[in-house]
């Protein structure tokens, strides 16, 4: 299994452009989720999934959108990037009654 | 929401001393308790977790214990080695409400040969 597979390791964007982090899973988990990190600040989370179909806002939606149309699948998409977007997003995923989470490797974003 | 408060947020140590981390939690319908370690340019690994029918929890070298009525639970680690060196992290979540992991600010341990 690869696990939790997030592309790309590492972009540089412009204010006011869009873009989509990838995340993929294979171990068949129902919940899916992204996370940013900031210094100082934890984790913090962005939107989840329980599963194909269905998804909701964490603590800090603003600003991005996700889909799942797939259980394999859950992009993040920042519809118009702004330098406070500036972070390290990470992925993750559990199965539905386990709460043990699994981390992608994380994409390292920086919004000029 | 649940809100979780981690202290301190770096802490340095000598090699073969203890490390003790602190966090505090609002939600008292919390029930589970990870405990996250994340080496420099990694991802978060889950180290330890409690459930809040237990009040202490041991693994080798490391240990959490669990306040339920204070709203505090804490990491501990034994005889600290240099591959203890880490960013770790505290959670919380309330499995009637999701599950939805809340996160502390994250500790930045430093063990010093």
């Amino acid at each position: 299994n690869a696990g939790v597979t997030q592309t790309p390791k590492f972009q540089v964007l412009k204010t006011g452009q869009s873009m989509t982090l990838q995340c993929a899973q294979d171990m068949n988990h129902e919940y899916m989720s992204w996370y940013r990190q900031d210094p100082g600040m934890g984790l913090r989370l962005i939107h989840y999934s329980v599963g194909a179909g269905i998804t909701d806002q964490g603590e800090v939606p603003n600003g991005y959108n996700v889909s799942r149309s797939t259980t394999e699948d859950f992009p993040l998409r920042l519809l118009s990037a702004a330098p406070s977007q500036t972070s390290v997003y990470f992925c993750a995923s559990r199965r539905q009654n386990n709460e043990k989470l699994f981390f992608g490797s994380g994409t390292q974003l920086s919004v000029l | 929401g649940e809100n979780v408060e981690q202290h301190p947020s770096t802490l340095s140590v000598q090699e073969g001393d203890s490390a003790v981390i602190k966090c505090t939690y609002s939600d008292s319908a919390s029930n589970y308790f990870p405990w996250y370690k994340q080496e420099l340019g990694k991802r978060p690994q889950l180290i330890i977790d409690i459930r809040s029918n237990v009040g202490e929890k041991k693994d080798q070298r490391i240990a959490v214990t669990l306040n339920k009525t204070a709203k505090h639970f804490s990491l501990h680690i034994t005889e600290t080695q240099p591959e203890d060196s880490a960013v770790y992290f505290c959670a919380a979540s309330n499995g009637a409400a999701g599950n939805k992991l809340t996160f502390g600010g994250g500790t930045r341990v430093l063990v010093k040969p």
